[in-house]
């Protein structure tokens, strides 16, 4: 079956590094999906990973993908307050057409 | 390129009343999906829309509907109203096809609609 799971929150200095990590359990996902919410919005795409690969960065984001233990994390550098958000990973699975399957969302919290 | 656009924004009604939601997805955009998102169920999938043919359903009552237009737009209609179906809305389009080397289900998301029910 699809699970995606998330730790709820995480605290982090500005300045520091964040790293957000998420769990999946279906082995058939193709894409998994990082998104970000602010209060009152709708999600904003961070960046996405194909399943063949282990690693893409881009700028400040970097996503490691652990296919084997099916672990995806996002780490953010040198992080700002207005990182302050929800991040949600997700994961797609084309053979059931478009649906993504997103995680519980982990608030990230960045104090001065 | 204009974004996914969906409203209304925001939208009050009473139990036992319907509901449409419209979403406009990204120009050229064939796939159009609907999300709803709440505090204890979080972002759950509601179905898919793909040249005018739902594709794809989530585990929602039939209360729950939609549909997609020739031109790719989608509208989501809800009838009799709940308490319980207090959310925000969201909407997300794809090309759903091949860009280059690879396929390009990439979901981009709308602002939204928050609807309350009183």
């Amino acid at each position: 079956g699809e699970d995606v799971e998330q730790s709820l929150f995480l605290s982090v200095r500005e300045g520091d590094s964040s790293v957000i990590n998420c769990t999946y359990t279906d082995s058939s996902s193709t894409y998994l999906y990082w998104y970000k919410q602010e209060p009152g919005a709708g999600l904003q795409l961070l960046t996405y990973i194909f399943s063949n690969m282990d690693m893409k960065q881009d700028q400040r984001l970097t996503v490691l993908l652990n296919k084997k233990d099916k672990h995806l994390s996002l780490r953010i550098a040198d992080t700002q307050t207005g990182d302050s958000a929800i991040y949600f990973c997700a994961e797609l699975n084309t053979g059931t057409a478009s649906k993504l399957t997103f995680g519980t969302g982990t608030r990230l919290q960045v104090t001065l | 390129k204009a974004g996914v656009t969906q409203t209304p924004r925001y939208l009050i009604k009473t139990r036992g009343q319907q509901v449409t939601l419209s979403c406009s997805p990204i120009s050229g955009h064939r796939s159009v999906s609907w999300y709803q998102q709440t505090p204890g169920q979080g972002l759950q999938f509601l179905f898919e829309y793909f040249s005018e043919t739902q594709r794809n359903k989530g585990n929602f009552p039939g209360r729950f509907s939609g549909r997609q237009f020739s031109n790719s737009r989608s509208e989501m209609n809800v009838s009799t109203l709940e308490l319980g179906d207090s959310a925000l809305y969201l909407c997300a389009s794809s090309l759903a096809g091949w860009g280059g080397l690879e396929r390009t289900d990439t979901q981009y998301f709308g602002p939204g609609t928050r609807l309350t029910v009183l």
